[in-house]
This record gives C-alpha cells, sequence and structure tokens, in this order.
C-alpha cells in the first residue's frame, strides 16, 4: 500500500512566523502535489513538482514556496505566516507509470494562524 | 476554464435508502473522473475512478458513472448505511496538464 505522511496533524502558529509542512512518501513516485482545502471551495493546488529539485506553480502559489531535494520528501514553507492561511493542507503523490495519474493522499495538516 | 460542480452541498437521508450523487464539470477534455470520501477532519479516500473512455466503474455498493458529452458524472450508493455519511468529492483529470480540478463536494449524512 502507498503510504503517505504528514508531519503534523494539527499545528497552531503565530502571525509573522516561518512555518514549515513535510510530507514524504514511500512508494518512490515521481510527482508531489499540495492543496488546501477550505469550506465551500473544494481543493486548490499550491504547488506541484515532477522531479526533484524541479516545482511548478499552482493556482494559489502566493505566499508559499517549496522544496524538494528528496524524491520522497516534498516540504511547503510559509515565510510569514497569515491568519489567512487558516486552512487543511493536504499533500498527495502519483507516478507516471500509473496510467490513471491516480493521486494518493496523505491524512492532512490542519493549520490555524492566530 | 474547468469548474467542477457538486450539487446538493449537503444531503441528509434514512438508512437504507438508495441515493445519487451528482459531479458535473464544464470542459469535457478530461482524461478521467475520480470520486473521493473524506471523513471530518480526515485526508482523502479513493473510491472510483473512471477512465474518459470508461462509461461506469462498480466497487461493493457503489456504482460511478461518466457521461463526458453532458459533462456529468454520478454517484449511486445503494442501500446507505451510516457509515456511509461523510463528504463526497468528485475531481476531474485535465487532458491538458494532468491536474485534478475539484468539486466543493457534498457532504452526506445518513440517518439510522
Amino acid at each position: 500500500d502507498v503510504k503517505v505522511t504528514q508531519s503534523s496533524r494539527y499545528l497552531v502558529k503565530r502571525t509573522g512566523e516561518k512555518v514549515f509542512l513535510e510530507c514524504v512518501q514511500d512508494m518512490d513516485h515521481e510527482n508531489m502535489f499540495w492543496y488546501r482545502q477550505d469550506p465551500g471551495l473544494g481543493l486548490r493546488l499550491i504547488y506541484f513538482s515532477y522531479d526533484v529539485k524541479m516545482k511548478e506553480k499552482g493556482d494559489i502559489p502566493e505566499g508559499y514556496s517549496v522544496s524538494r531535494e528528496k524524491k520522497e520528501r516534498f516540504s511547503l514553507i510559509l515565510e510569514s505566516a497569515s491568519t489567512n492561511q487558516t486552512s487543511m493542507y493536504l499533500c498527495a503523490s502519483s507516478f507516471w507509470g500509473n496510467s490513471a495519474y491516480e493521486q494518493y493522499f496523505g491524512p492532512g495538516t490542519r493549520l490555524t494562524v492566530t | 476554464k474547468q469548474e467542477v460542480t457538486q450539487i446538493p452541498a449537503a444531503l441528509s437521508v434514512p438508512e437504507g435508502e438508495n441515493l445519487v450523487l451528482n459531479c458535473s464539470f464544464t470542459d469535457s477534455a478530461i482524461y478521467n473522473l475520480q470520486w473521493f470520501r473524506q471523513d471530518p477532519g480526515k485526508g482523502l479516500t479513493s473510491l472510483l475512478l473512471i477512465q474518459s473512455s470508461q462509461r461506469e466503474q462498480t466497487s461493493g455498493r457503489l456504482n460511478a458513472s461518466l457521461d463526458k458529452s453532458s459533462g456529468r458524472s454520478t454517484l449511486y450508493i445503494a442501500a446507505s448505511q451510516p457509515g456511509d455519511s461523510a463528504t463526497y468529492l468528485c475531481a476531474a483529470l485535465m487532458d491538458s496538464n494532468y491536474q485534478l480540478i475539484w468539486g466543493a463536494g457534498t457532504k452526506l449524512i445518513i440517518k439510522p
């Protein structure tokens, strides 16, 4: 079974803090994704990566950056957290050999910025 | 730009009923359509995936259909149970960039 883990289930940070959200997958997947989920808006893609050290902006990259130094790990960074970044953050991974491009999700991190 | 819509946003039905959840999309150039389940405060669990060349997929009491020409997919749940209570999301994988476009979800409550 594919396993995608996220470093924290719940996180509370103060405005202006630098925040790191970590995601690790154990199936050697090339592709990794970061989404945020807000009530009534569905999931929105923040950033994704198709390879180590490679990143592409999604639909809402402003205020975020990412890092992929190793294939199994994809980090989401909030340089200076703001209250409007309070949300559920979901990480996912997939691989090219899967013709369905099916994405596998982690359990999510609920971030609160006060 | 692709938009995926799920109506209704919430649904409450008695246990044992058969029910249908709806998902519509504006751009028919999709690679596949996926249905997910999300329990409160949890991540997403993949339920069914329908390739663009397929009409339906079945898994246990769940059946998902896809009609690309009309821009619609439905998730049919037979003999609903309280354990089916969750939010159900559909997502369209685009042909152009293989990115998922998500609906906002339908929150389903099955009353015992």
